[in-house]
C-alpha cells in the first residue's frame, strides 16, 4: 500500500498562474483533507471532503477550489496563485470524519 | 474554534529523559489526537484519546485527558535521539468532527 500520495513534490509558480495539486489514497478511506502549513502557524484546514460527493470549506478556503474526483482522489486547485499561497500543502485521509488521519509527504509550493 | 495549543513551544532534553508536552483546547471535543512530524515530512498519527477516556498508553507514549480543564498531555518516556521531531495535538469536535491543529512543540533529544 502506498498510503497517501501527492504530486508534485515541489512547484514554483509565478503570480497569476494556476495549478492543480493531486492527491490519492489507496486505503478506501471515506474522508479526505487539504491543509497548508506555514512556519509558526501549524496546520490549517483549507477544504475537506467527509465522503465521496461532498466538499466543505475549512479555515482558509479563499483562493482555492477542490474536486473529489472519486473515492480515491481529491485535488486542490489554485486558479490565480498569489505569493501569500507560498506554503507546504498536505493531503490527508481518514476512514471517517474525526478519525485518525494519514498524511501524504507534502507539496512545497513557492509563488514568486 | 476547537484549536489545540501546545506548551512548551520548544523542549530540549537528554537521551533517556522523559519529555512532557501539554495541549489546551477551547470547547468540547469528541476526541483529541497527537501527531509527530519529522523535519520536511508529513505528519504521523501517534495516539487518539476519546472524550470519555482519561488516560491511554501506546509503547513509550502516555496520553492523559482532562476535559474539565480542557487539556491533554503527552509523555514520552526514555526518550531517544530518534524522537526528535515536532509534536502536534489536534482536537476533533462539533457536528462535522473537523480536526483543529495546534502550532506544535519542537522536541530535541540530545544523544
Amino acid at each position: 500500500n502506498a498510503g497517501v500520495t501527492q504530486t508534485p513534490k515541489f512547484q514554483v509558480l509565478k503570480t497569476g498562474q494556476s495549478m492543480t495539486l493531486q492527491c490519492a489514497q489507496d486505503m478506501n478511506h471515506n474522508s479526505m483533507y487539504w491543509y497548508r502549513q506555514d512556519p509558526g502557524m501549524g496546520l490549517r484546514l483549507i477544504y475537506y471532503s467527509a465522503s465521496e460527493g461532498t466538499t466543505d470549506k475549512g479555515e482558509v478556503p479563499n483562493g482555492y477550489n477542490v474536486s473529489r474526483l472519486n473515492k480515491r482522489e481529491f485535488s486542490l486547485r489554485l486558479e490565480s496563485a498569489a505569493p501569500s499561497q507560498t506554503s507546504v500543502y498536505f493531503c490527508a485521509s481518514s476512514e471517517a470524519p474525526g478519525g485518525e488521519q494519514y498524511f501524504g509527504p507534502g507539496t512545497r509550493l513557492t509563488v514568486t | 474554534s476547537q484549536q489545540g495549543e501546545e506548551d512548551p513551544q520548544a523542549l530540549s532534553i537528554q537521551e533517556g529523559e522523559n519529555a512532557t508536552m501539554n495541549c489546551s483546547y477551547k470547547t468540547s471535543i469528541n476526541n483529541l489526537q497527537w501527531y509527530r512530524q519529522n523535519s520536511g515530512r508529513g505528519l504521523v498519527h501517534l495516539i487518539l484519546i476519546r472524550s470519555n477516556e482519561r488516560e491511554k498508553h501506546s509503547g513509550r507514549l502516555r496520553v492523559t485527558l482532562d476535559t474539565s480543564k480542557k487539556s491533554s498531555s503527552l509523555l514520552i518516556t526514555a526518550s531517544r535521539a530518534a524522537d526528535t521531531a515536532s509534536y502536534f495535538c489536534a482536537a476533533s469536535g462539533g457536528s462535522n468532527y473537523k480536526l483543529t491543529f495546534g502550532k506544535g512543540t519542537l522536541l530535541t533529544v540530545n544523544p
